[in-house]
C-alpha cells in the first residue's frame, strides 16, 4: 500500500531564512509524488510534481523538492520565506496501484512566517 | 479563465435534510473528485468519476451520493445518513489518471 508522512505538523521559520517542510513515503511502485498549499479557506494549488523525469523539482513560487529514492523522501524547500508562503502543506502520492487517479495526501504541515 | 466553481461557499443543513453541493469545472477534464477535509486532517475522498455517466465510490462514501450526467458537472448530496457531515468540502478535477488535480475553492458545511 502506497503513504506517506509527513514528519513536522507545524514549522515556524522568519522572514528571509530558508524553509524546509519534510516528506516521506512508501510505494512500491514508481511514486507520482506532488506538494500542494492551501491557504485558509481555500482549495488547494499545485506547487510541484515528481514523475520520474528529473530528481530535483522546481515549482512556482521559488518551491523545490528533491526525490531521494534511496530514503524514500520528498522534502520541499524554499531559500528565503516570504510572509505570504503562512499556509498548510500537502505532501500527497498517487495511488497507481488502484488504477483509480486517487490521490492519497499526508497529514499536512502548517507554515509559520514570522516577520 | 478555466477553472473549478463550487457553491455555495458556506452551506448549513438542519437535521435530516439532504443538502446538494455544486461543482462545475470548464478545464474540459474527464474525471472529477470530491473530497472532505476535517481540521488538523489531510483530504479523503469521498466520490471519483472517470467519465461521464459513471463513477465509483471511495473511501468514505457512506451518507453522500453523487451525479455525472455531465462532463462539466459532479454534484454531491450530503444525506440525512451522513451524521456528522460538519467539514470542509473540496471538489477536483484533472485530464485523467494520475495527472495533477486542479481544486476549487471549497463549500464549508454546518449544522444548524
Amino acid at each position: 500500500a502506497q503513504s506517506v508522512t509527513q514528519l513536522d505538523s507545524h514549522v515556524s521559520v522568519s522572514e528571509g531564512t530558508p524553509v524546509l517542510l519534510r516528506c516521506n513515503y512508501s510505494s512500491s511502485y514508481s511514486p507520482s509524488l506532488f506538494w500542494y498549499v492551501q491557504h485558509p479557506n481555500k482549495g488547494l494549488q499545485l506547487l510541484l510534481k515528481y514523475t520520474s523525469a528529473a530528481t530535483l523539482v522546481k515549482g512556482i513560487n521559488g518551491f523545490e523538492a528533491e526525490f531521494k529514492k534511496s530514503e524514500t523522501s520528498f522534502h520541499l524547500t524554499k531559500p528565503s520565506a516570504h510572509m505570504s508562503d503562512a499556509a498548510e502543506y500537502f505532501c500527497v502520492v498517487s495511488d497507481v496501484s488502484s488504477n483509480t487517479g486517487k490521490l492519497i495526501f499526508g497529514q499536512g504541515t502548517t507554515l509559520q512566517v514570522k516577520p | 479563465d478555466g477553472g473549478i466553481t463550487q457553491s455555495p461557499k458556506y452551506l448549513f443543513r438542519k437535521e435530516g435534510q439532504n443538502v446538494t453541493l455544486s461543482c462545475e469545472q470548464n478545464l474540459n477534464h474527464d474525471a472529477m473528485y470530491w473530497y472532505r477535509q476535517d481540521p488538523g486532517q489531510g483530504l479523503r475522498l469521498i466520490y471519483y468519476s472517470q467519465i461521464v455517466n459513471d463513477f465509483q465510490k471511495g473511501d468514505i462514501a457512506e451518507g453522500y451520493s453523487v451525479s455525472r450526467e455531465k462532463k462539466e458537472s459532479f454534484p454531491l448530496t450530503v444525506t440525512s445518513a451522513q451524521k456528522n457531515p460538519t467539514a470542509f468540502y473540496l471538489c477536483a478535477s484533472s485530464l485523467g489518471q494520475y495527472q495533477p488535480q486542479h481544486f476549487g475553492d471549497g463549500t464549508r458545511l454546518s449544522i444548524l
